[in-house]
Formats: structure tokens, C-alpha cells, sequence
């Protein structure tokens, strides 16, 4: 059974650091690797997808790495920002593209 | 274009009464899901759809069922209902090929159970 932690689970930062917010998953038989973000209250968006064949991929300030085999996902996030404050949510995905999702990193960036 | 579509936004229900969330995707993908999220955790996936006519389990499916009859809809229906169930549920969808399998989410429903 897939099982998936996420470390921190929480985060305090000042603006402008550079951030590391790491996924660990049990079963490396997986299709792809996806990042959300969860505001307060809020439904999820999709950051980032990594499929099982690739080692990151970027979007603007956002990296994400794939390490399959040591069942590890990193989000990097540059130059981090008060309007990056949510919850980061880590899924690997199997068949059928069925996700089992971390508990979470909760970050707060401030002025 | 709406993506996916859940109402109600909220609700709250009384022990043993059942209801129906509703859910409704224009992006024409055959792969539909319903997950719950307690307070402070991860999303577990209820029930999943791969088309029209084809459901299965998920982790949690115990209170819970489900019916595809066209590619747009993918209701969830509570029977019984339990404090257990008080959760926010979230449908997604998503399309398999080469643009890499990614989600989207609807907004989420909020149920209470008392």
C-alpha cells in the first residue's frame, strides 16, 4: 500500500529565502509525481507533473525532482513570496491515474 | 469553459438522511474521481471512474456510492449519512495521453454531519 509523507509539515519563512519541501513515497511503481496547492478553504490547483520517465520539471519560480527508485519528490520553490503562503500537497499517481496524497507542508511566508 | 463543476458548496446533514453531491465536468475526460479530506490531512480517494458505465473502489468507499451514465457526470451518493462522513469532498478529473495526465479539481463540498 502506497504511503506517502511529507516533511516539514509546517513552515515559517521571511520573504525572499529559497525554499525545500520534500515527499517520501513507500511503492516506486508509479506512473507520475504531482504538486498541488491548497489555500485556506479552497479546492487544489496543479503545479507541477512529473512523469515516471523524467527526473524534474519547471515552472517559473517552481522546481520539481523525481528520484523514483529512493521514492523521493522535492518541490523547490526560489525567491519565495507572501502570495506563495498555502498548503503544498505531494500525489504520487498509479493506475488509472489514481493519486494518494501527503498530509501536506503547511507554509507561511511573511513581509 | 467551467472544468468541474460540485454542488452543493455546502451542506449539513442529520444522522441516517442520505443526499446526493453532485459533479459535472465540460472537458470531454474519461477518468473522473471523488476524494474527501478530513481537517489537517491528505485527500483519500472514495470511488473512480475510468468512463461511462465503469466505476470502482478507492481507498474509503464504505457509505458511499456511484453511477457514470455519460462522460459529464459523476454523482456521489451518501446513504445513511454518519458523523464519520463530515469531511470536504472534492471531484476531479483528468484525460490519460501524452499532455501527462494532469487534474483538475472542483471547488469542493463541505458537509457536515449532526
Amino acid at each position: 500500500k502506497q504511503e506517502v509523507t511529507q516533511i516539514p509539515a509546517a513552515l515559517s519563512v521571511p520573504e525572499g529565502e529559497n525554499l525545500v519541501l520534500n515527499c517520501s513515497f513507500t511503492d516506486s511503481a508509479i506512473y507520475n509525481l504531482q504538486w498541488f496547492r491548497q489555500d485556506p478553504g479552497k479546492g487544489l490547483t496543479s503545479l507541477l507533473l512529473i512523469q515516471s520517465s523524467q527526473r524534474e520539471q519547471t515552472s517559473g519560480r517552481l522546481n520539481a525532482s523525481l528520484d523514483k527508485s529512493s521514492g523521493r519528490s522535492t518541490l523547490y520553490i526560489a525567491a519565495s513570496q507572501p502570495g506563495d503562503s498555502a498548503t503544498y500537497l505531494c500525489a504520487p499517481g498509479g493506475g488509472y491515474n489514481k493519486l494518494i496524497f501527503g498530509a501536506g507542508t503547511r507554509l507561511a511566508v511573511h513581509p | 469553459n467551467a472544468g468541474v463543476t460540485q454542488t452543493p458548496k455546502f451542506r449539513i446533514l442529520k444522522i441516517g438522511q442520505s443526499m446526493t453531491l453532485q459533479c459535472t465536468q465540460d472537458m470531454n475526460h474519461n477518468y473522473m474521481y471523488w476524494y474527501r479530506q478530513d481537517p489537517g490531512m491528505g485527500l483519500k480517494l472514495i470511488y473512480y471512474s475510468v468512463g461511462a458505465g465503469i466505476t470502482d473502489k478507492g481507498e474509503v468507499p464504505n457509505g458511499y456510492n456511484v453511477s457514470r451514465s455519460t462522460t459529464e457526470d459523476f454523482p456521489l451518493r451518501l446513504e445513511l449519512a454518519a458523523p464519520s462522513q463530515t469531511s470536504v469532498y472534492f471531484c476531479a478529473s483528468s484525460a490519460p495521453g501524452t499532455e501527462g495526465y494532469g487534474y483538475t479539481f472542483g471547488s469542493g463540498t463541505r458537509l457536515t454531519v449532526v
